[in-house]
């Protein structure tokens, strides 16, 4: 049961232009999301976050939105850059109890810019 | 730089043998993670340990094991090793006190079962 998915494996964008991942989970009891981006032979590197208290948060040229009823995230990067090329995995948790570490993740999509 | 590093970074084990993996935490996170990542996939999250003692587990088989040192370090431990374990091992430290933001990921180990 896959209960954050993210359903493109691939985008493909133009240096300076806005680059849209989506993700959408099935879990309402997740209550945190985070953005990691991650290179070839590198561990995943956390980008941003968002708390389901908001429904956006902005860090620089990174936007998450959040739509709880859809239970629907995207990351905006405006403008891109070629070294934003990487994989992007989005990640869901539940706050509380023991759930400080466990994050659920999607299948992560392959984001290209282009020059 | 996360200050999370593991060890080692790659091996190829036989199928049926042991393996353990090694990570050293960030300075003052008391909370470890271990992810299995497949190709193509997303981490999956195998447990976590927090003061030394598992405190959570994802749906992996006993054979996965794990301990956290007193400084906080953790080990992997994959007994009966199958051509299916073959992955990328992520771990992640984080500090509950911080709990936003602050989980931090290695390189990873990466496994190869032959």
């Amino acid at each position: 049961d896959q209960q954050v998915k993210q359903n493109s494996p691939s985008l493909s964008v133009q240096e300076g232009r806005i680059s849209i991942l989506n993700c959408d989970y099935t879990n309402s009891m997740f209550d945190y999301f985070l953005w990691y981006k991650k290179y070839p032979a590198e561990g995943p590197t956390f980008l941003i976050s968002i708390s389901s208290i908001k429904d956006k948060n902005e860090d620089g040229r990174f936007t998450v939105f959040l739509n709880k009823s859809a239970k629907h995230l995207s990351l905006h990067i405006v403008p891109s850059q070629p070294g934003d090329s990487a994989v992007y995995f989005c990640a869901a948790r539940r706050t509380g109890g023991t759930s400080y570490g466990k994050l659920t993740f999607g299948q992560g999509t392959i984001l290209t810019v282009h020059p | 730089e996360t200050g999370v590093t593991q060890s080692p970074t790659h091996l190829i084990k036989t199928r049926g043998q042991q393996v353990t993996l090694r990570c050293s935490s960030q300075s003052g996170h008391n909370t470890v993670s271990w992810y299995q990542q497949a190709l193509g996939q997303g981490p999956q999250f195998i447990f976590q340990y927090y003061r030394e003692e598992e405190n959570g587990r994802g749906n992996f088989p006993p054979r996965f094991s794990g301990l956290q040192f007193p400084n906080y370090s953790s080990e992997l431990n994959v007994n009966a090793l199958e051509l299916d374990d073959s992955a990328l091992y992520l771990c992640a430290s984080s500090n509950p006190s911080e709990w936003r933001d602050t989980i931090y990921f290695g390189e990873g180990s990466w496994l190869t079962v032959v």
